[in-house]
């Protein structure tokens, strides 16, 4: 099977930098995901990985140890409009030769001034 | 370029009845990928579709089936709905198929079931 663990909740101040753990366990990994939801909108994908390393996309990182089972998403320069959750997922190989794509519960991010 | 777009915004339909809903992918996208998400499980994987084949699938039951038309809009039907099929159903489109890569999610349609 496949299981995800995020923090529930967090908190971080407008203008720091704040780390979003992942870590995950499954025997077919093939990619991790983050996404970003605001509040009763939809998910917007933010970065990818399948390789182990760190990929940048401007105020965003994302991290990923696939012999630890490990990623983590950097959010610098904190704004308030980066209050949200973030899923982390992973796309894994499932039964029948499917791949699938399986959400952790999201990470609320709280922005306070 | 028009975003992902899902038919209907909201729905109540009672135990036992069956639902149709409808995506209409951003152009030029031909896989479209479903998802229910609720407060209890999150967002959860229900199928992928492709070049109107069905490529991938997650752990739902049969109840829940989908199609893809040659336009690659795509429609999810649900069957004896259950009280616990209440949820936001959303669906993502993306380039390529199997790789869920870059996905661009529609608004989603929430289902009630009473």
């Amino acid at each position: 099977g496949q299981n995800i663990d995020q923090p529930t909740e967090m908190t971080a101040t407008e203008g720091a930098i704040v780390q979003i753990n992942c870590t995950y366990q499954t025997s077919g990994f093939n990619g991790l995901f983050w996404y970003q939801q605001h509040a009763g909108e939809a998910p917007t994908f933010l970065s990818y990985n399948v390789l182990d390393g760190l990929e940048e996309k401007g105020r965003f990182s994302s991290f990923l140890s696939r012999s630890k089972g490990y990623s983590y998403l950097l959010l610098k320069e904190l704004q308030m409009k980066d209050s949200a959750s973030y899923l982390c997922a992973v796309r894994d190989f499932a039964f029948g030769g499917y791949q699938k794509v399986t959400f952790g519960t999201g990470t609320k991010l709280q922005v306070i001034p | 370029k028009a975003g992902v777009t899902q038919t209907p915004r909201y729905l109540i339909k009672t135990r036992g009845q069956q639902v149709t809903l409808s995506c209409s992918p951003i152009s030029g996208h031909r896989s479209v990928s479903w998802y229910q998400q609720t407060p209890g499980q999150g967002l959860q994987f229900l199928f992928e579709y492709f070049s109107e084949t069905q490529r991938n699938k997650g752990n739902f039951p049969g109840r829940f089936s989908g199609r893809q038309f040659s336009n690659s809009r795509s429609e999810m039907n649900v069957s004896t709905l259950e009280l616990g099929d209440s949820a936001l159903y959303l669906c993502a489109s993306s380039l390529e198929g199997g790789s869920f890569y870059e996905q661009y999610f529609g608004p989603g349609t929430r289902l009630t079931v009473t």
